[in-house]
């Protein structure tokens, strides 16, 4: 079984706030993990990838448990920009080259 | 920043008819992919496509799809005898031979009638 579950959220937060999403796979073989974001009406933006050590990228931090087998992304001071839907994504052993997407979390970031 | 760019943006068709999605993939990528993303739903991968052949597919990628690489820069998508079902937001995307990071396409709006 192949699956990304999210939280649909909506999450509303104020700018400036940190916001955190949570994601979690099916499958302990699973073997990449990224982050998406998705906005109305338009294509996948890959956002950054998920390392087993954990991966900073300015605002925005991923951590991996495989343990858990569950994935964590972390927004510090929130931007009206980072309006969108966050997708969690994997591949799976055996389908290295198949993205299987969560359905995504919804993020506002209110004025 | 080199992208992946599809046409049309958008394409109406009636039902029962052959319809072809286009795709130019960044340019030094090895890899190309079909997704496909029905309104309020999750996005799906259809097939996957290396060294001239499909390396992998879903179940979605029945007879009824094709995939193909015409020449050195395009990749096309074609859908024979197109179902209502059929409507969704398809996006083409690429990646490197050594990296899995996929970028994707603005996507190709199809509506069947």
């Amino acid at each position: 079984r192949k699956e990304v579950e999210q939280d649909p959220g909506p999450f509303n937060v104020p700018e400036g706030a940190t916001v955190a999403f949570n994601c979690t796979y099916s499958n302990s073989a699973s073997q990449s993990f990224f982050w998406y974001r998705q906005d109305c009406r338009k294509e996948p933006k890959l956002l950054m990838s998920v390392y087993s050590s954990g991966n900073e990228d300015g605002r925005f931090t991923a951590q991996l448990n495989r343990a858990s087998q569950y994935i964590s992304l972390l927004i510090r001071d929130s931007k009206l920009s980072d309006s969108a839907t966050y997708l969690c994504v994997a591949t799976f052993s055996g389908s290295a080259r198949q993205l299987t997407f969560g359905s995504g979390t919804q993020l506002t970031v209110l004025p | 920043e080199p992208e992946v760019t599809q046409t049309p943006s958008h394409q109406v068709t009636q039902m029962g008819q052959e319809v072809i999605l286009r795709c130019v993939p960044i340019s030094n990528h090895l890899y190309f992919y079909w997704y496909r993303q029905i309104l309020g739903q999750k996005v799906e991968f259809l097939v996957s496509f290396y060294n001239n052949e499909i390396s992998e597919k879903s179940e979605i990628f029945d007879d009824q799809f094709s995939v193909e690489r015409p020449d050195g820069s395009n990749f096309t998508l074609k859908i024979r005898s197109t179902k209502l079902e059929d409507s969704a937001m398809y996006f083409c995307a690429s990646s490197e031979a050594l990296r899995p990071e996929q970028f994707f396409g603005p996507g190709t709006r199809l509506t069947v009638l």
